[in-house]
């Protein structure tokens, strides 16, 4: 069965840090892969994804994700974090013909000033 | 454009119950799923439904069932609940059909207390 992996459950870091997120999925065919966040009293928001064509993929607020296919990672960056960006983050990939989405456990940020 | 709400907010039940939730898709969304998300972990894919009929299901036992209606609204509901049901139950909606098939569009949840 697929899985995805976040090895990160807790990073404080201070404005203005840079930001990279771990995530390792296992799933030999093809994936689309994702990241949602979740900030404080909010729902979940797409961040980003990835479909096909450039494993290097940029969302909102700044964030990007690389694929790498070979390492079946999809991690997560953020050159310079604000404290807005104090949530929680998921990684995801739609299998199962495009019906589920696994996520990961989720990592939580506190971006302290 | 109208999002993906979901009733009720809160919801408490004792051991045993049956609950009922509730979901609205976002506008033009044609297929919806559920997912589990209990305390500290990432959400857990329930079942999907599409054209009114389950689309895939995750690893959830049959007292786990749900309806999508005519207007692609759609219900969960939980049979003989358990104490380990409670959890924030979330609804995603989705358009099929191309890559707008593999975007999904959460809601804000329902938090279920089984006590």
């Amino acid at each position: 069965a697929q899985s995805v992996s976040q090895h990160n459950h807790h990073v404080i870091l201070s404005e203005a840090a840079s930001l990279e997120l771990g995530c390792n999925y296992s799933y030999g065919g093809t994936v689309n892969l994702f990241w949602y966040v979740q900030y404080p009293g909010q729902h979940l928001q797409l961040l980003l994804k990835y479909f096909s064509g450039d494993p290097l993929v940029k969302g909102i607020k700044g964030f990007e994700a690389e694929f790498i296919k070979s390492k079946f990672s999809f991690n997560l960056r953020k050159p310079s974090v604000q404290w807005s960006d104090t949530a929680e983050y998921f990684c995801a990939v739609l299998t199962g013909g495009g019906n589920k989405l696994t996520f990961g456990t989720g990592t939580q940020l506190k971006v302290e000033l | 454009e109208t999002g993906v709400t979901q009733s009720p907010t809160h919801l408490i039940k004792t051991r045993g119950q049956q609950v009922t939730l509730r979901c609205s898709s976002q506008s033009g969304h044609n297929t919806v799923s559920w997912y589990q998300q209990a305390l500290g972990q990432g959400p857990q894919f329930i079942f999907q439904y599409y054209r009114e009929e389950e689309n895939g299901r995750g690893n959830f036992p049959p007292r786990f069932s749900g309806l999508q209606f005519p207007n692609y609204s759609s219900e969960l509901n939980v049979n003989a609940l358990e104490l380990d049901d409670s959890a924030l139950y979330l609804c995603a909606s989705s358009l099929a059909g191309g890559q707008g098939a593999y975007e999904q569009y959460f809601g804000p949840g329902t938090r279920l207390t089984v006590t």
